[in-house]
């Protein structure tokens, strides 16, 4: 079945810029979506449509494509930014949804 | 404002059923592609499955580990979309969300738990 891999963990100090990555082979045509999810809480949608910012996000968060790799970028990443990351897409048919494995953000 | 409610989840022994229900509200229901995701404790998002418009044809999909046991379907008089879970297994112990996901629409999400 269709995998998205993503880093376990990222670590970065207040201030610097985190990236995650998110690599799957039919990231080529199909959209990458990024959520944040902080514990014992719903996931919150950063991104949508690869680099798309849905309302009250912060400019901080932004997205790109490449390739079979797609990328999330905090810049000037915050301590309440931290949590765990997925990425989200579909298989090449598009009737398969799948997620990342999930990465851990800390700021410290 | 948009709202997703799950319900129906609870403690159930294995081989055994449930089905849970999400009630939506803010958005046109009946236009949406409407998906279930779960979260074992500890550990990530899980796609289980997704259920498309009746316009668009109504069709289901269900992820490899629960396919067969498992049954999406909804009821667009009543906003409301159902997991049928039957044949439960211990590893189908999760949080379940229903989320129109692409929108960033989830609900809070309902634990089912699944123990002898």
């Amino acid at each position: 079945s269709y995998e998205l891999t993503q880093p376990p963990s990222v670590s970065v100090s207040p201030g610097q810029t985190a990236r995650i990555t998110c690599s799957g082979d039919a990231l080529p045509k199909k959209y990458a979506y990024w959520f944040q999810q902080k514990s014992g809480q719903a996931p919150v949608l950063v991104i949508y449509e690869d680099s798309k910012r849905p309302s009250g996000i912060p400019e901080r968060f932004s997205g790109s494509r490449s390739g079979t790799m797609a990328t999330l970028t905090i810049s000037g990443a915050q301590v309440e930014d931290e949590g765990d990351y997925y990425c989200y897409s579909t298989d090449s048919s598009g009737n398969n949804e799948v997620f990342g494995g999930g990465t851990k953000l800390t700021v410290l | 404002e948009v709202r997703l409610v799950e319900s129906g989840g609870g403690l159930v022994k294995p081989g055994g059923s449930l089905r849970l229900s999400c009630a939506a509200s803010g958005f046109t229901f009946s236009d949406a592609w409407m998906s279930w995701v779960r979260q074992a404790p500890g550990k990530g998002l899980e796609w289980v499955g997704r259920i498309k418009s009746k316009t668009d044809g109504g069709t289901t999909y269900h992820a490899a580990p629960v396919k067969g046991r498992f049954t999406i379907s909804r009821d667009d008089s009543k906003n409301t979309v159902y997991l049928q879970m039957n044949s439960l297994k211990i590893e189908d112990s999760a949080v379940y969300y229903c989320s129109r996901v692409g929108r960033g629409y989830w609900g809070q999400g309902t634990l089912v738990t699944v123990s002898s």
